[in-house]
C-alpha cells in the first residue's frame, strides 16, 4: 500500500538551534497534514497543506508542500522546550481513511 | 466542552481475556477511527467507520473488533485472537473542513495485558 517514510526518526538539538523534520512519498498526494503528539499525550492536529509548492508559517513554526506534492518538510526556527515532542505526517488515502507516518521525536536540550 | 473521550486511560487484563475500550465523541462528527501505537512506530490504523453502522479493517484489524450503532460511539474490542495486545489505543474522530478531513483525537488507553 501507499506509505510514507519520515526522517530522521530522533533528533536532538540544543535549545536555540533549529529543527526539519521529512515527510517523502513515492506517489503524488493529494494533501498532507502535520501533527504533534506531546510525551504521554495524544496526537493533535497543527495544519494541513494542499497546494503544490505551498509554504505555510505558525510563529516558528514553517510547513512546506514540494511541488511535486510528494514531499513535505516541518521546520523549527530557535526551538524551545516546549517543542519537545514527537511530530507525525499524515497523508489522506481512500476517502477519509488517513496514513501517518512513523514520527519524528524530537528531544531539546536546555 | 466538545472533544473525544476515551475510558479506561489505563486497561490491565489477563492474557486470554476479550477487553473492550470506550471511545465517545460530541462533535457531530461522522467518521471516527481507531489506532494503534508501539514505542517507536507512527499510528497504525485498525478499523474506521465513515457513517452510522457501517466501518472498515485497516492495517491491522485482525483480532480486534469494532461496532457503530450510534452517532457518538465507536468501542473497540481486543480478543484473546490479538497475539501483541499490549499497546497505546488512540480513537480519533473527522469532519470535514476545506478539502480534507482534520483528526481530533482522544486522550488514549494504555492497555497492558499480561
Amino acid at each position: 500500500g501507499q506509505q510514507v517514510m519520515q526522517i530522521p526518526q530522533y533528533q536532538h538539538v540544543q535549545e536555540g538551534e533549529d529543527f526539519t523534520t521529512y515527510c517523502n512519498s513515492s506517489t503524488t498526494l493529494s494533501n498532507i497534514q502535520w501533527y504533534k503528539q506531546r510525551p504521554g499525550g495524544h496526537p493533535v492536529f497543527l495544519i494541513q497543506l494542499v497546494k503544490s509548492g505551498e509554504v505555510k508559517k505558525q510563529k516558528r513554526l514553517t510547513f512546506q508542500f514540494g511541488e511535486a506534492k510528494k514531499n513535505s518538510s516541518l521546520h523549527i526556527t530557535a526551538t524551545q522546550t516546549t517543542d519537545v515532542g514527537t511530530y507525525f505526517c499524515a497523508i489522506n488515502l481512500r476517502g477519509n481513511q488517513f496514513y501517518f507516518g512513523t514520527g519524528t521525536s524530537l528531544t531539546v536540550i536546555p | 466542552d466538545g472533544g473525544i473521550t476515551q475510558s479506561p486511560k489505563y486497561l490491565f487484563r489477563k492474557e486470554g481475556q476479550n477487553v473492550t475500550l470506550s471511545c465517545e465523541q460530541n462533535l457531530n462528527h461522522d467518521a471516527m477511527y481507531w489506532y494503534r501505537q508501539d514505542p517507536g512506530q507512527g499510528l497504525r490504523l485498525i478499523y474506521y467507520s465513515q457513517i452510522v453502522n457501517d466501518f472498515q479493517k485497516g492495517d491491522i484489524a485482525e483480532g480486534y473488533s469494532v461496532s457503530r450503532e450510534k452517532k457518538e460511539s465507536f468501542p473497540l474490542t481486543v480478543t484473546s485472537a490479538q497475539k501483541n495486545p499490549t499497546a497505546f489505543y488512540l480513537c480519533a474522530s473527522s469532519s470535514k473542513r476545506e478539502v480534507t478531513y482534520e483528526q481530533y483525537f482522544g486522550p488514549g488507553t494504555r492497555l497492558t495485558v499480561t
